[in-house]
């Protein structure tokens, strides 16, 4: 297996411009995250899918953030317009069906966005 | 704020040494669980211990979770240069598959 995979590994954009970051999760996986991390804030949680569907976007920082799942091997997050404290390293996960205990979670590479 | 936190923030010892981490938190969880990440890369599952657990044992791995503490403890026994990286504790509440993450050890293992 793969793994997760995201795309680009890397991402150097001016401010208002548009970004968009991708990730394929594990085959058979049916959760998905996406998280962002800092060294202010540290590795925060941004919203995830079960099934392709939000559940909990709760972590989005505000409304220039958005994110798809259109279907099970494919996901996007989106900022639009980006500013320069959106500067971080964004990771996407999957972990299969969660049942009661839930359970672990594997991590991309990550995307290191640069915004000037 | 940071459901998990981690002691001490940075750690350095001598290869063959254990190495021993503390997370603590605040609310109820379903499990617990700990994470390695190497400079520059993806976060990598170690162990997750459940909520009616108290230990749990992974080669050179050792978590404890003391629920009436709110707290769990890492150990890593004779430890390699290779263990150099940031642990993580991460707790899952409610379903179980939200993480909220701590803020993690530094930990160093010098030749």
């Amino acid at each position: 297996d793969a793994g997760v995979i995201q795309s680009p590994r890397h991402e150097v954009t001016e401010m208002g411009q548009e970004v968009t970051l991708r990730c394929k999760p594990i085959s058979g996986h049916d959760y998905l995250f996406w998280y962002r991390q800092t060294m202010m804030r540290g590795l925060e949680l941004l919203i995830y899918f079960n099934n392709n569907v939000p559940i909990d976007d709760s972590g989005m920082p505000e409304d220039r953030f958005s994110a798809k799942m259109p279907n099970a091997s494919f996901s996007t997050l989106k900022i639009q317009p980006s500013e320069p404290r959106d500067s971080a390293v964004y990771f996407c996960a999957s972990s299969s069906h969660g049942g009661q205990g839930g359970y672990e979670q594997y991590f991309g590479p990550g995307t290191r966005l640069t915004v000037t | 704020s940071q459901q998990g936190e981690e002691d001490p923030q940075a750690l350095s010892i001598q290869e063959g040494e254990n190495a021993t981490m503390n997370c603590s938190y605040k609310t109820s969880i379903n499990n617990l669980q700990w994470y390695r990440q190497n400079s520059g890369r993806g976060l990598v599952h170690l162990i997750l211990i459940r909520s009616n657990e108290r230990e749990k044992h992974s080669g050179r791995l050792r978590v404890t979770l003391d629920t009436s503490k709110k707290s769990s403890s890492l150990l890593i026994t004779a430890s390699r240069a290779a263990d150099t990286a940031s642990y993580f504790c991460a707790t899952a509440t409610g379903g179980g598959n939200k993480l909220t993450f701590g803020t993690g050890t530094q930990l160093k293992v010098e030749l």
